[in-house]
């Protein structure tokens, strides 16, 4: 089965731009998750949807990051306007969601440097 | 609240010799524990998970954890490490909850 995709792989952009980063999860996964991982630290989970639903976007900057999940499937993550601090790899996950234990399938992520 | 601490952000071993990676937890329930790879220029990928069903967990590449309530921690282990067991690997609480990695390091 063909895993999660993420596109663009590499951006490079100067403060106070706008970007935004693709996520097509595996085909039937429920769920659906955005990470940000700065160098030298562990995945941060910024925002989990189930179906079309969020389930968690505590550690989401509101202000300036959004994200949404159309139709269920895909997903888009956006930050407008981009800080130097954003500069981390964003991850997209998947899973079935059927249980508690559920293993999350990641995407090769997506590389910005914040200029 | 749940948290997650690997005590070591480096581990180096010498090829052909075990390898321990800590990892301790915080959590006022029983959570879902995993513990995940990631090599060099590759994706996120599972080593195993505990479910509850045993304590000792068996996972990809001849790794293992045991799940240890009373300390409480779930440290990763292998008998005999390989040169391409070199990675980072990520401790995890209740599938969202991250450690900041332990890279291992192996001699040749």
């Amino acid at each position: 089965e063909a895993g999660v995709a993420q596109s663009p792989r590499y951006k490079i952009i100067e403060k106070r731009q706008s970007v935004a980063f693709w996520c097509n999860p595996i085909s039937g996964h429920a769920t659906l998750y955005w990470y940000q991982q700065i160098l030298g630290q562990g995945p941060k989970l910024l925002i989990q949807f189930q179906n079309n639903g969020v389930v968690d976007d505590s550690q989401l900057p509101k202000d300036r990051f959004s994200a949404e999940r159309l139709k269920g499937v895909d997903s888009t993550l956006k930050i407008q306007p981009a800080k130097l601090e954003d500069s981390a790899v964003y991850l997209c996950a998947s899973s079935l969601g059927a249980d508690y234990f559920r293993e999350q399938y990641f995407g090769p992520g997506t590389r910005l440097t914040v200029t | 609240a749940q948290s997650v601490t690997q005590l070591d952000s480096h581990v180096s071993v010498s090829e052909g010799t075990p390898v321990l990676l800590r990892c301790n937890y915080s959590s006022s329930y029983s959570p879902s524990l995993f513990w995940y790879v990631q090599h060099p220029n590759k994706g996120l990928q599972l080593l195993l998970k505990y479910t509850s069903a045993a304590t000792l967990v068996k996972g990809i590449n001849g790794f293992e954890a045991e799940f240890k309530k009373s300390e409480p921690s779930f440290h990763l282990t292998k008998p005999s490490a390989h040169m391409s067991d070199a990675a980072e690997y990520f401790c995890v609480v209740s599938e969202w909850i991250w450690g900041a990695g332990t890279k291992l390091i192996i001699k040749p």
